[in-house]
């Protein structure tokens, strides 16, 4: 069965520091999709970004990077020059297809940040 | 495009009481997935529907059921309300069902509360 961890519950910083999300997933499927949705007070979640197993590249977009590590299943979240608009609640997930031929989306319990002003 | 949208926004129920949210997926979309959402039990998969039929199903009891109409909007319902189902649902929708690699759209959720 697959798992995704996230281990900080929350965290907190001040503006502008830079911050990591962890996400720590397992399974034993080759091929699966790694996602990263932010969640504001308002209670929607927001995709910020899709990764398969087969693309290892780092990405970035503004303040946001990502770097995806098969070897140790991590797939991390870092938020450079925080500001008080990232607080929000940060979920990691992974999907895959089931024997079933279902797909399966699992859900870390999120990470809780708090950046103040 | 519009996004996917959910009503109502917030509700309050009494226990006993059975309620319906609904749910308009994004345009083209033609998968609608349901999750709870608690602070102990984070989010939980309820069910999913792609072409009005119910592709899988969580680990939920029967009080929770929905469907999906033909222009795939959709509805789940709670019956026989208990103080536990307060939370916030869900609904998200994607282009296609069983594809792991289509990226999942969240509505704002329905937030409900049972006293």
């Amino acid at each position: 069965a697959q798992k995704v961890t996230q281990a900080q519950t929350e965290i907190s910083v001040v503006e502008k520091e830079d911050v990591t999300l962890d996400c720590v997933y397992e399974t034993r499927d080759t091929t699966y999709y790694l996602f990263w949705y932010k969640q504001p007070p308002s209670g929607e979640l927001v995709f910020l970004i899709r990764r398969n197993s087969f693309d290892e590249q780092n990405e970035i977009s503004g303040r946001y990077s990502w770097n995806f590590q098969k070897s140790t299943s991590s797939f991390n979240f870092t938020i450079t020059a925080s500001q008080v608009v990232d607080s929000a609640v940060y979920f990691c997930a992974l999907s895959l297809l089931e024997d079933t031929g279902r797909r399966a989306l699992t859900f870390g319990s999120g990470t809780r940040l708090q950046v103040q002003p | 495009k519009a996004g996917v949208t959910q009503t109502p926004r917030y509700l309050i129920k009494t226990r006993g009481q059975q309620v319906t949210l609904s749910c308009s997926p994004i345009s083209g979309h033609r998968s609608v997935s349901w999750y709870q959402q608690t602070p102990g039990q984070g989010l939980q998969f309820l069910f999913e529907y792609f072409s009005e039929t119910q592709r899988n199903k969580g680990n939920f009891p029967g009080r929770f059921s929905g469907r999906q109409f033909s222009n795939s909007r959709s509805e789940m319902n709670v019956s026989t309300l208990e103080l536990g189902d307060s939370a916030l649902y869900l609904c998200a929708s994607s282009l296609d069902q069983g594809m792991p690699g289509n990226t999942i759209y969240f509505g704002e959720g329905s937030w409900l509360t049972v006293v």
